[in-house]
C-alpha cells in the first residue's frame, strides 16, 4: 500500500494568512492526489483532484501543486469558514489511502 | 444533484455482521463512469478506504487488504443502491462509516479517482 504523510499535523493561523500544507507519498504517484476539507461532524468535501484541479464550486483561494511524491495545498487568504481539517488522498492505485490530516485552527 | 442516503444500525455486537446501505439519487449505481465506495473514520485509524463497486460492462469490486477477508460490497440495481457487509466485527471496527461516489473526473483525457459526493455518515459502535 502507498503510505501518505502530512505536515504539519496542526497549525494556528489568523484570518487573511497564507497557509500551506504538505503531503508526501511513500512512492511516486504522478499527479494522482486529492485534497479534502472536513469540518466537525461532517463528511469530507473534495477541494482539489489530480493534484491541481479545483473542484467545481470551491473558492479560488484554494490551490494545489506538486507531482511525484511531494504535494502542497495552499490557502491564499484564510477565511473564517476555512478553519477545519484537511486530508490528502492518493488516487494512483487501490487502496486509495488518506493522509493523517492537518487541523487548521484560529490563532 | 446527486445525493447519497445511508441507512443501517448504529450498534452491533462483536462477531456479528455489520450491514449498511447507501441509496443513490441523481445518478445510477450502474453508471459506466462512476464507482461507489465505502470509507470509514475513527480516531485510531483516521480515514480508511474500504472498497468500491463499479460497472464496466460487468461488475467489479476492489477491497482494502485490511478487511478483504471480511468485506462484501454489492450493488442493487432494482433499488439503485449499494451495500456494505463486514463480517466478524470487533471493537476496532467501531467508526463513522461513509459511502461516497467517484464520478470519474477527466483531466486531459485521463480519468482521475476522487470522492465528490458523500453520504451523511453512520456512527457504528461494536460493543456487547
Amino acid at each position: 500500500d502507498i503510505q501518505m504523510t502530512q505536515s504539519p499535523s496542526s497549525l494556528s493561523a489568523s484570518v487573511g494568512d497564507r497557509v500551506t500544507i504538505t503531503c508526501r507519498a511513500s512512492q511516486s504517484i504522478s499527479n494522482y492526489l486529492n485534497w479534502y476539507q472536513q469540518k466537525p461532524g461532517k463528511a469530507p468535501k473534495l477541494l482539489i483532484y489530480a493534484a491541481y484541479s479545483l473542484q467545481s464550486g470551491v473558492p479560488s483561494r484554494f490551490s494545489g501543486s506538486g507531482s511525484g511524491t511531494d504535494f502542497t495545498l495552499t490557502i491564499s487568504s484564510l477565511q473564517p469558514e476555512d478553519f477545519a481539517s484537511y486530508y490528502c488522498q492518493q488516487s494512483s492505485s487501490a487502496p486509495f489511502t488518506f493522509g493523517p490530516g492537518t487541523k487548521v485552527d484560529i490563532k | 444533484q446527486v445525493q447519497l442516503q445511508q441507512s443501517g444500525p448504529g450498534l452491533i455486537k462483536p462477531s456479528q455482521t455489520l450491514s449498511l446501505t447507501c441509496a443513490i439519487s441523481g445518478d445510477s449505481v450502474s453508471s459506466d463512469s462512476a464507482a461507489w465506495n465505502w470509507i470509514r473514520q475513527s480516531p485510531s485509524r483516521g480515514l480508511e478506504w474500504l472498497g468500491r463497486t463499479y460497472y464496466r460492462s460487468k461488475w467489479y469490486n476492489d477491497y482494502a487488504v485490511s478487511v478483504k477477508s471480511r468485506i462484501t460490497i454489492n450493488p442493487d440495481t432494482s433499488k439503485n443502491q449499494f451495500s456494505l457487509q463486514l463480517n466478524s466485527v470487533n471493537p476496532e471496527d467501531s467508526a463513522v462509516y461513509y459511502c461516497a461516489r467517484d464520478p470519474g473526473l477527466m483531466v486531459t483525457n485521463r480519468r482521475y479517482y476522487a470522492l465528490d459526493v458523500w453520504g451523511q455518515g453512520t456512527t457504528v459502535t461494536v460493543s456487547s
